[in-house]
């Protein structure tokens, strides 16, 4: 199974700030990554897919890149409801696997 | 808008099994896969595994294989994750989510079912 692993675990910045996540996957996954939003108590929100795609109705300040191994979900100016856990998740083979997440917060 | 609705938070002894429903509205029922996430307390998120709405074709984790069922009722748009021999560390907020254009993203998501399995 591909593996996902995120760093850094947790981020602490403040609004207006750029924050800088990264997901690494144990091997080549072309584009076939998506990032997700999760604040407490809700359902994850898909903000990424195929690694740079916006999903519909996400801001413009969310930008996701990278390709092979190696992704990046930047946020270029933190507003106070972007403090949340992010996770990336690989599409590329069975199973569906997920990174462990990276918390932003204040 | 699409919409997923989940069926209320359940408790369950060891041993016992639980359903999940889904309640899909807001698009059609049978072009979308449907798949199952799981997270347990504090913990990331795990995919359980897909049904097919259209045909009830099926694809499970290997972690769960054995243990839980999916399927699905047309009439009323709706599906439904059985999960059987619970343990306590089947503890945890179960979700679905629509594919979001056959493309194994999952947009949206269901707001989540918590299962505690306690004795």
């Amino acid at each position: 199974e591909i593996v996902l692993t995120q760093s850094p675990a947790s981020l602490s910045l403040s609004p207006g700030e750029r924050a800088t996540l990264s997901c690494r996957a144990s091997q080549s996954i072309s584009s076939f990554l998506a990032w997700y939003q999760q604040k407490p108590g809700q359902a994850p929100r898909l903000l990424i897919y195929d690694a740079s795609n916006r999903a519909t109705g996400i801001p413009a300040r969310f930008s996701g890149s990278g390709s092979g191994t190696d992704f990046t979900l930047t946020i270029s100016s933190l507003e106070p409801e972007d403090f949340a856990l992010y996770y990336c998740q690989q599409r590329s083979d069975w199973p569906l696997t997920f990174g462990g997440g990276t918390k932003v917060e204040i | 808008q699409v919409q997923l609705v989940q069926s209320g938070a359940e408790v369950k002894k060891p041993g016992a099994s639980v359903k999940v429903s889904c309640k899909a509205s807001g698009y059609t029922f049978t072009g979308y896969y449907l798949y199952w996430v799981r997270q347990a307390p504090g913990q990331g998120l795990e995919w359980m595994g897909w049904i097919n709405p259209n045909s009830g074709g099926t694809n499970y984790a290997q972690n769960f294989q054995g243990r839980v069922t999916m399927t699905r009722d047309t009439s009323i748009s709706t599906a439904y994750m059985e999960l059987s021999r619970l343990r306590s560390d089947d503890t945890a907020v179960y979700f679905c989510a629509r594919d979001r254009a056959g493309d194994n993203w999952f947009d949206p998501w269901g707001q989540g079912t918590l299962v505690t399995v306690s004795s």
